[in-house]
């Protein structure tokens, strides 16, 4: 059985602060892959990252990076210098090849930038 | 581009009643989902379809009922709405199989039972 943990419920930084949203993931596939989606408060569901398990190469785009390490079955989110629009519920999630996207989702963090 | 509609966006039902909530997409895409979110919850799958007139259950497929008459459009029917299925509702659709293509999400429906 897949699972995603996200153990941070909820975080709370002042902007500017950089903030980490940690991602630990379950599975005895070898190929798999793994998203980041941001859940802003309108409530739409944004797609942010996918990475498959065959690449450990940590990602930077703009303020946002990703580091995966399959050691520690983890792929955390960090933002840099956040800001009040990052204020949302982020979600990773867990897929495996199949006939379908069939994601298992994290629990979420929700994360909450203030001025 | 439209993308991912859902309607209705807010719903109340009384226990016992039924509804579908409806899901189209314009992006030609062959697959999709619908989910549900439960408060502080992860979303879970309840069906999916790889084509039309093609569908299959998810994780969570009590109580509910799809079919896939057309490429775009894919309703979720509540035949006897349950508190239980007091939720949001979220439709999504991807370009191809397999989880390395992502999912574009509808704005989701919010459904209340009671």
């Amino acid at each position: 059985a897949q699972k995603v943990t996200q153990a941070q419920t909820e975080i709370s930084v002042v902007e500017k602060e950089d903030v980490t949203l940690d991602c630990v993931y379950e599975t005895r596939d070898t190929t798999y892959y793994l998203f980041w989606y941001k859940q802003p408060p309108s409530g739409e569901l944004v797609f942010l990252i996918r990475r498959n398990s065959f690449d450990e190469q940590n990602e930077i785009s703009g303020r946002y990076s990703w580091n995966f390490q399959k050691s520690t079955s983890s792929f955390n989110f960090t933002i840099t210098a956040s800001q009040v629009v990052d204020s949302a519920v982020y979600f990773c999630a867990l897929g495996s090849t199949g006939t379908a996207s069939k994601l298992t989702f994290g629990t979420g963090t929700r994360l909450q930038v203030t001025l | 581009n439209a993308g991912v509609t859902q309607t209705p966006k807010f719903r109340i039902l009384k226990i016992g009643q039924s509804m579908t909530l409806q899901c189209t997409q314009d992006m030609n895409h062959n697959y999709m989902y619908w989910y549900r979110q439960d408060p502080g919850m992860g979303l879970k799958l309840i069906y999916y379809s790889v084509g039309a007139g093609i569908t299959d259950k998810g994780e969570v497929p009590n109580g509910y009922n799809v079919s896939r008459s057309t490429t775009e459009d894919f309703p979720l029917r509540l035949e006897l709405a349950a508190p239980s299925q007091t939720s949001v509702y979220f439709c999504a659709s991807s370009y191809s199989s397999g989880p390395y293509s992502p999912l574009h999400f509808g704005n989701g429906t919010r459904l209340t039972v009671t």
